[in-house]
């Protein structure tokens, strides 16, 4: 069973239109994460976060925002959205260095569709 | 830096086939190497870890082995099923690492009846 849910699951909407993907986690990860997936499978790190107020960029540039007020939500947003940013995007989470085998927890994705 | 080179798909197996999916790696020092599978519609589920060299990883008849002195993670099962289809990824990670995983690039299969 997930302990760590995407909203909504999938959303079609028009260019322009301002959106944001919600990712929560009960596990008491401290570390989560956004990943891109495009249609060829490979995924991307887009966003990752060690904690509560901080955020980081990941390996592919990418034009959403991400903010971690609290430890257990890490919601992306893309301001006005474009074709371009039709995807699959993933949210992820992992445990603190004490106990951190290296395993990431996946949500179930939000499948955006952009008009 | 940090690679995992992951065989091509898609591989299309009949029911009850040997299955090998060949990953390698790149790594500056003793990573854990994870496979990851991803069913249709979902996101991506453990599958299987190993965290040190010879370390068999293994769980739902999948099964895979770190070998350091290949450099190398293949999956392996012995007779494939229908229900495994899916997007297998292969998966480095440094415990403690801020960043964590590095994915291949994913490799589908499917199981034929």
């Amino acid at each position: 069973e997930a302990d760590i849910y995407q909203t909504p699951r999938y959303l079609v909407i028009g260019t322009g239109k301002k959106i944001t993907l919600e990712c929560s986690q009960t596990m008491g990860h401290d570390k989560m994460y956004w990943y891109q997936q495009d249609p060829g499978m490979e995924l991307h790190l887009i966003h990752y976060s060690y904690g509560v107020n901080s955020t980081e960029k990941g390996d592919l540039s990418s034009e959403s925002t991400v903010s971690r007020i609290r430890t257990e939500h890490f919601p992306l947003t893309l301001e006005s959205a474009r074709p371009s940013h039709t995807s699959q995007y993933l949210c992820a989470s992992s445990e603190s260095s004490g106990g951190n085998t290296g395993e990431l927890f996946f949500g179930e994705g939000s499948r955006l569709t952009v008009l | 830096g940090d690679s995992v080179t992951q065989m091509e798909g898609p591989v299309t197996l009949s029911e009850e086939a040997f299955l090998t999916i060949n990953c390698t790696y790149t790594a500056t020092g003793y990573p854990s190497l994870f496979w990851y599978v991803q069913y249709p519609g979902e996101g991506l589920q453990l599958l299987l870890k190993a965290t040190k060299a010879d370390d068999k990883g293994s769980n739902k008849g999948f099964e895979a082995t770190y070998r350091k002195e290949t450099t190398s993670f293949h999956l392996e099962k012995g007779s494939v099923q229908v229900s495994d289809s899916a997007v297998y990824f292969c998966a480095l990670s440094y415990s403690g690492s801020a960043r964590q995983l590095t994915f291949g690039s994913g490799t589908q299969l499917t199981v034929l009846p």
